[in-house]
């Protein structure tokens, strides 16, 4: 399954909205109906994070600000009130089905 | 608290062998799957392994099928990854992540990986 992220870089200011977008190749449902679509942030120099799993959820500790929506083959995470921390590249991943595929990236700069 | 240690990473000439091992603390291998995911120098994240809760169903990606092999032993608390006919393309940072649960694909604790450098 190929995901395809957009844009490659996001320019943002702090304080401001900010979106991701990732296309999958194929429906990300299994048979429990959920999609199999998480969003992950590697801060630089650091190991990646769970941020959103199953499309929407938020992982533990996770600021409510960070939101995911959609359903295939179109998925969104949204990023209100960006925050200096939040820089990093962003990458969504599908657990559909393995191999686990990972879009290129989005790199998200204050 | 969830804790991964990677270890086991270096440099390596091409075609020999080199075990990677994730030492894991806070949970119990019997209860999550476990995965391996590399990321080569500059480049993004790629899965390569994972481990089912308990050990027995393990799957790969295509391009280390048949040279790596992944397992756990749940006495130690640790997952190896153990590597063979390694070429330059396996060059990369080697991270340990525990599923969010025994099989669900979302890798919710990472260690902070090892680097293995293939090279002659």
């Amino acid at each position: 399954i190929v995901l395809t992220q957009s844009p490659v870089s996001l320019p943002v200011t702090p304080g401001e909205s900010a979106s991701i977008s990732c296309r999958s190749s194929q429906s990300l449902v299994r048979v429990n109906g959920y999609n199999y679509l998480d969003w992950y942030l590697q801060k630089p120099g650091q190991s990646p994070q769970l941020l959103i799993y199953l499309g929407s959820h938020r992982a533990s500790g996770v600021p409510d600000r960070f939101s995911g929506s959609g359903s295939g083959p179109d998925f969104t995470l949204n990023i209100s009130r960006v925050a200096v921390e939040d820089v990093g590249v962003y990458y969504c991943m599908q657990a559909r089905q393995t191999p686990l595929t990972f879009g290129q990236g989005t790199k998200l700069e204050i | 608290q969830v804790y991964l240690v990677e270890s086991g990473g270096g440099v390596v000439q091409p075609g020999r062998p080199l075990r990677l091992s994730c030492e894991v603390s806070g949970f119990n291998l019997s209860d999550n799957a476990m995965h391996w995911v590399r990321q080569a120098p500059g480049e993004g994240l790629e899965w390569v392994a994972l481990v089912s809760h308990g050990g027995k169903n393990k799957e790969y990606r295509d391009s280390v099928k048949g040279r790596f092999s992944i397992s756990t032993d749940d006495s130690k608390k640790t997952v190896f990854l153990q590597m063979s006919g390694l070429t330059a393309g396996d060059t990369a940072v080697y991270y340990c992540a525990k599923d969010r649960g025994q099989r669900t694909g979302s890798l919710d604790s990472w260690g902070q990986g090892t680097l293995v450098t293939v090279s002659s």
